[in-house]
This record gives C-alpha cells, sequence and structure tokens, in this order.
C-alpha cells in the first residue's frame, strides 16, 4: 500500500516569497491533516480536512497560509508571503476517519531566510 | 482542555537496557484515543499503537509494551532490551471529542552501543 506523498522534501525561501506544498494521501482515507513542526517540538496542527471540507482550521495564520483539498483527495498548503519564523517541517497526514491512526508522510523541510 | 505531557526531553541508555517513555494527558472527554507515534532521523512518523479509553489492557507486541492507566491518566511505553535502531524521538498523541490529534512535545531515546 503507498503512503502518504509530499513533495518538495526541501525548499528553502527568502523571506516574503510564497512557497506551496504538496501532499497526496492514501487512497480511500477521508481526513486529512496539515502539522507544523517546529525543532525541538512536537507536531502542531494547522488544518484538518473531512473530505474536501475544513474541520478545523483554527492554528491556521490565515493571514498567510492557505490550503485547499480538492475533489477530497490531493491537499495543497500555501504560504504567502513567509516569515522566518515559518521555518519548521511540514507534515502531511491522512487517516480513515477521524479517530483512526495517522499515517504520515516524511514532511517537507521549509527554511526561510 | 486537551493536554499531552511528556515530561522527559531526552533519554539516554545503553544497548540491552530497559527504557519507559512516559506520558500524562488531560481531557475531560469520556471517549478518547491515545497514540504513540515513533519519529526517527528520517523525519517521518511512524504509528506504533493505539489505543482508546475503555480498553485499559496492557499490551505487548515484541520489545514494545504499553501500560495505560487511566486513574493516573498515563499512557507510558516501555522498550525491552533497548537497541540502538530504537533510537528516535516518541510522541505520544491524544485524540478526543476536538476532533483533534494533539501531540506532546516527545522524547528523544538515544540508545548507545
Amino acid at each position: 500500500e503507498a503512503g502518504v506523498a509530499q513533495s518538495p522534501r526541501y525548499k528553502i525561501i527568502e523571506k516574503r516569497q510564497s512557497v506551496a506544498f504538496w501532499c497526496n494521501p492514501i487512497s480511500g482515507h477521508a481526513t486529512l491533516y496539515w502539522y507544523q513542526q517546529i525543532l525541538g517540538q512536537g507536531p502542531k496542527l494547522l488544518i484538518q480536512f473531512q473530505n474536501n471540507g475544513v474541520v478545523d482550521d483554527s492554528q491556521l495564520p490565515k493571514d498567510r497560509f492557505s490550503a485547499e483539498r480538492l475533489k477530497g483527495v490531493d491537499s495543497t498548503l500555501k504560504i504567502q508571503p513567509a516569515k522566518l519564523e515559518d521555518s519548521a517541517v511540514y507534515l502531511c497526514a491522512s487517516s480513515l476517519d477521524r479517530d483512526t491512526e495517522a499515517f504520515f508522510g516524511q514532511g517537507t523541510r521549509l527554511t526561510v531566510v | 482542555a486537551q493536554k499531552v505531557t511528556q515530561a522527559q526531553t531526552e533519554i539516554s541508555v545503553v544497548e540491552k537496557e530497559d527504557v519507559t517513555l512516559d506520558c500524562v494527558y488531560e481531557t475531560r472527554d469520556t471517549t478518547y484515543y491515545l497514540f504513540w507515534y515513533k519519529q526517527p532521523p528520517s523525519g517521518e512518523l511512524v504509528f506504533l499503537i493505539r489505543r482508546n479509553s475503555f480498553d485499559e489492557q496492557n499490551e505487548i507486541s515484541g520489545r514494545y509494551s504499553w501500560n495505560f492507566q487511566k486513574s493516573t491518566s498515563s499512557f507510558n511505553f516501555t522498550i525491552t532490551a533497548s537497541q540502538v535502531v530504537d533510537s528516535a524521538v516518541y510522541f505520544c498523541a491524544l485524540f478526543s471529542n476536538t476532533g483533534k490529534l494533539i501531540f506532546g512535545q516527545g522524547t528523544t531515546l538515544q540508545v548507545k552501543p
């Protein structure tokens, strides 16, 4: 079974630039998550989708972050404009449903300089 | 409030020692799920176990065992006869009626040969 795919693996941008991350969840998984993991910390939920609807985006900095999940499958997370403090690993995860185990991709390591 | 606390930031053991990683959680919900994930240096979060709040039986899987005690709101993880390959960051997580999967800060385990 294919896992959660994320791209790119690494990205370096200058502050105020834009960046986008892509996630392809495991086939059939209704729930998709985007997490931000700052070095030395646990993952922090940014946004959670159930199919193509947003379940929770309370911790998403909406002035600069946006995410969408078209057709309830792939998802894109965008940052515009990026700040230095956005440097982190962005993890995408999916699960069959909200209370089942989430499977994570390898993440995208973003460095903002 | 939902919260997961992993008080041990770093643990260092010598190979073949047993080691226990502590996890304490807070929730007012009666139905919830607890998880453990392993994050090796590659960065991907690997699912280890899911336990629902109504099942307090301890579980053993090879060298891994989990002790769930609702009375103390703890879900501790023990690795028996640790190996160098066990070196990683381990996260405990809580899923409750908020619909969010909340992670602790993680415990870095270093197993020395």
